[in-house]
């Protein structure tokens, strides 16, 4: 059974860091490409980043870049996101999710239940 | 920049065909794919690929998509049903970015 358990998730001050984790188990997580979702108190859905299945290649929402940063251990099956200056707007639930590479575009099959990441003085 | 649009909300009534569209540029070059999120849950698979289901889901959902609209149909809504629906995407950025649309209210009379 595929289990993705996100942590870190925290009350910070702007300007802040943040490091996110998210635990892989059930399959070969050095297979996939993964991805970070957040999801804003009662909005919907938006891509944050995402990143190879060796690191090699990482992609990043205009919103975040130069600010956060995916990164990945495939000997520990975890996936991390490094959150730095954090803002108001970055107050969201931050989802881990497996993607599969249908065709051609990517899709989200597994998803973890997230991790509330507010940032409020 | 690729921009996936979703109507904020829709009412259907118990047996009843529902409809979803999602517009967008990113549709006449990529395929498609729906999430269906319940109040205080995490997103699930739905639809992948324009108008495959999943192991699991209903033969109630299906979707379909041409040039740049893609459709999710819900046949005989089930009170089940009532939940937020996302499509998504390809985004425009490199080979890993991604776009969701805005997402649909379904409510269930």
């Amino acid at each position: 059974e595929v289990q993705l358990v996100e942590s870190g998730g925290a009350l910070v001050q702007p300007g802040r860091s943040l490091r996110l984790s998210c635990a892989a188990s059930g399959f070969t997580f050095h297979d996939y490409t993964m991805h970070w979702v957040r999801q804003a108190p009662g909005k919907g859905l938006e891509w944050v980043s995402g990143i190879s299945w060796n690191s090699g290649s990482i992609d990043q929402a205009d919103s975040v870049k130069g600010r956060f940063t995916i990164s990945r251990d495939n000997a520990k099956n975890a996936l991390y996101l490094q959150m730095n200056s954090l803002r108001p707007e970055d107050t969201a639930l931050y989802y881990c999710a497996k993607s599969y590479y249908g065709g051609n575009s990517y899709y989200f099959d597994y998803w973890g239940q997230g991790t509330l990441v507010t940032v409020s003085s | 920049s690729y921009e996936l649009t979703q109507v904020p909300s829709v009412s259907v009534s118990p047996g009843q065909t529902a409809s979803i569209t999602c517009s967008g540029d990113a549709l006449a070059k990529h395929y498609g794919h729906w999430y269906q999120q319940k109040p205080g849950q995490a997103p699930v698979l739905l639809i992948k690929q324009d108008n495959e289901r999943p192991s699991g889901i209903p033969e109630r959902f299906s979707g379909s998509s041409s040039g740049t609209i893609m459709t999710l149909t819900i046949s005989g809504v089930q009170a089940e049903d009532e939940a937020d629906y996302y499509c998504q995407s390809a985004g425009s950025g490199g080979i890993y970015s991604v776009v969701f649309g805005g997402g649909t209210k379904l409510t269930v009379l």
